[in-house]
């Protein structure tokens, strides 16, 4: 399957455990996205980044939550201190760095917390 | 911030028939407007997409239209068929980068196509 990757693609963690998630984005797509799934609703938005900087974050996006993309490339999306209510589907998105708006979504990580 | 409202949350249609998706947006400087495709344990799969800048767009058996007016959006698909059969997500943003390049989505839409 090509395109956008993440890994892992399940992870199971008990609560107060800290969990780190990955996205290799297409080479060339420069802008990244992170959303949460939970069951029968729509991705929520959390955070982007245009090459290595963040430059937007919901308010979804609590203290616990960090994500890097240091060198513009892949992307990692921390969660410290897990809690129950994080179980979700965490989804990055690609954008290609011209043209269009398309954002490509990758297979997800699948967090479930004890 | 945006807020979209996607209507009906379950559509059951005889194979062959037409479906509708309907989506409301409130944020009047939201300019882009996808549709995604997703299937169970799947990803989120666009499948078509418009710009504010033209009111219809047509891919073989889906199309979607914009009303920038009433803020409204809608997915057509003609002739249906058992694979169309998954949840369709539309979703707004503002779509400039350099921020506010986040999409919000609709609580989606599960269409059951009956053979």
């Amino acid at each position: 399957d090509t395109g956008v990757s993440q890994d892992p693609r399940h992870k199971i963690t008990k609560r107060g455990q800290n969990v780190t998630f990955r996205c290799d984005p297409i080479s060339e797509h420069n802008r990244l996205y992170w959303y949460r799934q939970t069951l029968g609703q729509g991705p929520e938005f959390l955070t982007y980044f245009q090459n290595e900087a963040q430059l937007e974050k919901s308010r979804l996006l609590s203290d616990r939550f960090s994500a890097e993309r240091p060198k513009g490339s892949f992307s990692t999306l921390e969660i410290q201190r897990t809690e129950q209510g994080d179980s979700a589907m965490y989804l990055c998105a690609d954008r290609p760095a011209s043209g269009n708006n398309e954002q490509f979504f990758g297979p997800g990580t699948r967090l479930t917390v004890l | 911030g945006e807020n979209v409202e996607q209507h009906p949350s379950t559509l059951s249609v005889q194979e062959g028939d037409s479906a509708v998706i309907k989506c409301t947006y409130s944020d009047s400087a939201s300019n882009y407007f996808p549709w995604y495709k997703q299937e169970l344990g799947k990803r989120p799969q666009l499948i078509i997409d418009i710009r504010s800048n033209v009111g219809e767009k047509k891919d073989q058996r889906i199309a979607v239209t914009l009303n920038k007016t009433a803020k409204h959006f809608s997915l057509h698909i003609t002739e249906t068929q058992p694979e169309d059969s998954a949840v369709y997500f539309c979703a707004a943003s503002k779509g400039t980068g350099g921020g506010a390049d986040g999409l919000t989505f609709g609580k989606g839409t599960h269409l059951i196509i009956q053979p």
